[in-house]
């Protein structure tokens, strides 16, 4: 597609249910990243996948993160047993390996809340 | 490990310009972004400078990158009300992963 593409664009979710989040990365992207901004504060880095590489999964911040990405396409992040404290817009990017240039284009996020 | 700062808000008047400033710790830096988002949306590239570079003007913004004092900094000439936004600075080392200050909230007065 033209874009970036998230789903849901807004979620709200009890508390200790699982989500799962959607990205649609731009056709031919082969980098993808997941990132977290909680109100008022800048962007976490979560997680990073390259390709065929095992994918850089150092930001995500428990065990009940975790995300998946099928060739170069789709992503899927799934939270398990949200917490109040996992409320945030998650928001996903793309790039062509190597064009750092052009950085990332971002996806418009997807906004989680727990209650 | 990496870490972006900038400072938290910034207030002008319209027509004046606007500086914003970031520091950053990762001297092995190659790559530094500023991004832009405003209410409700995605991040937006504004634009970008290469670690060889000093300087690099686009149109009403002026990048300057200070590599020894890990500085970079995001002037805006003539600032609209259209300007108000967020803007992040962030750095990555060769496309990788980009580590982002926390933004800084360019409110312009009319």
């Amino acid at each position: 597609g033209a874009g970036v593409s998230q789903s849901p664009s807004n979620k709200v979710t009890e508390k200790g249910k699982d989500v799962e989040l959607r990205c649609d990365p731009i056709s031919g992207h082969t980098a993808l990243y997941w990132y977290r901004q909680r109100l008022g504060q800048g962007l976490e880095f979560l997680i990073y996948f390259q390709g065929n590489s095992a994918p850089d999964k150092s930001g995500l911040p428990s065990d009940r993160f975790s995300a998946e990405r099928t060739g170069e396409s789709v992503s899927t992040l799934t939270i398990q047993r949200t917490q109040q404290e996992d409320s945030a817009v998650y928001l996903c990017a793309s790039s062509l390996a190597g064009q750092s240039d052009y950085g990332y284009t971002f996806g418009s996020g997807t906004r989680l809340t727990v209650v | 490990g990496e870490d972006v700062e900038q400072s938290l808000f910034l207030s002008v008047r319209e027509g004046d310009s606007s500086v914003i400033n970031c520091t950053y710790t990762d001297s092995s830096s190659t790559y530094l972004y500023w991004y832009k988002q405003e209410p409700g949306a995605g991040l937006q590239l504004l634009t970008y400078i290469f670690s060889n570079m000093d300087m690099k003007q686009d149109q009403r913004l002026t990048v300057l990158l200070n590599k020894k004092d890990k500085h970079l900094s995001l002037r805006i000439a003539d600032t609209q009300t259209g300007d108000s936004a967020i803007y992040f600075c962030a750095e990555s080392q060769y496309g990788n992963k980009l580590v982002f200050g926390a933004g800084t909230i360019l409110r312009v007065k009319s």
